[in-house]
């Protein structure tokens, strides 16, 4: 039972240009939304979150949109740049942030 | 400020072995999870720890797999015996408060069981 979806497995994109990665939730009860990003080798990393009770947050060039009636959040990363290269998981759990289930990634690549 | 120390790096084991892995946590995070990572898949909370308490072990497979955090602090996570589906990264993490945007991740341990 996946509650947290991420559809396409992988996203390439040319550098200087918006990255937008895409996630569906299942569970109605979920009330706190996050983005991890992760090297190789490496474990995964807090990017950005967003509360429910928000439909977008902005932080740099990342902005997690949320759209609570059809169950989608994204990650906008603009620009893009060959850093930002890596997997980019998505998370949701309940108030508090107890027990977060994931997504299973999406692996982005900027080309320059 | 170190961060999350987990090992060993890598640990390959034929089945029906059994294998232990280690998570020393950031200096002063009470909260302390334990991740499986199947290839392919997102991150798995098999366990989560507040100091020396279980908060959360309800995707724990218990008749294989044990988890215990002595005093507080370090954490040790063993498998016994090993089920070739059991080959995965085994990631620890740490906060300071269960609010899991505050959660650092170690470099995982990358189980293959053969």
């Amino acid at each position: 039972d996946q509650q947290v979806k991420q559809n396409s497995p992988s996203l390439s994109v040319q550098e200087g240009r918006i990255s937008i990665l895409n996630c569906d939730y299942t569970n109605s009860m979920f009330d706190y939304f996050l983005w991890y990003k992760k090297y190789p080798a490496e474990g995964p990393t807090f990017l950005i979150s967003i509360s429910s009770i928000k439909d977008k947050n902005e932080d740099g060039r990342f902005t997690v949109f949320l759209n609570k009636s059809a169950k989608h959040l994204s990650l906008h990363i603009v620009p893009s740049q060959p850093g930002d290269s890596a997997v980019y998981f998505c998370a949701a759990s309940g108030e508090y942030g107890n027990k977060l289930v994931f997504g299973a990634g999406t692996i982005l690549r900027v080309k320059s | 400020e170190a961060g999350v120390a987990q090992s060993p790096r890598y640990k390959i084991i034929e089945k029906r072995q059994s294998v232990a892995f280690w998570c020393n946590p950031i200096s002063g995070h009470a909260t302390l999870y334990w991740y499986q990572q199947i290839l392919g898949q997102g991150p798995k909370l098999l366990i989560q720890f507040q100091n020396n308490g279980v908060v959360d072990d309800s995707q724990l497979p218990k008749d294989r797999f044990s988890a215990e955090r002595l005093k507080g602090v370090d954490s040790t996570l063993k498998i016994q015996p090993a089920k070739l589906e059991d080959s995965a990264v085994y990631l620890c993490a740490s906060s300071l408060t269960p609010m899991n945007t505050e959660a650092f991740f170690g470099q995982g341990t990358r189980l293959t069981v053969v």
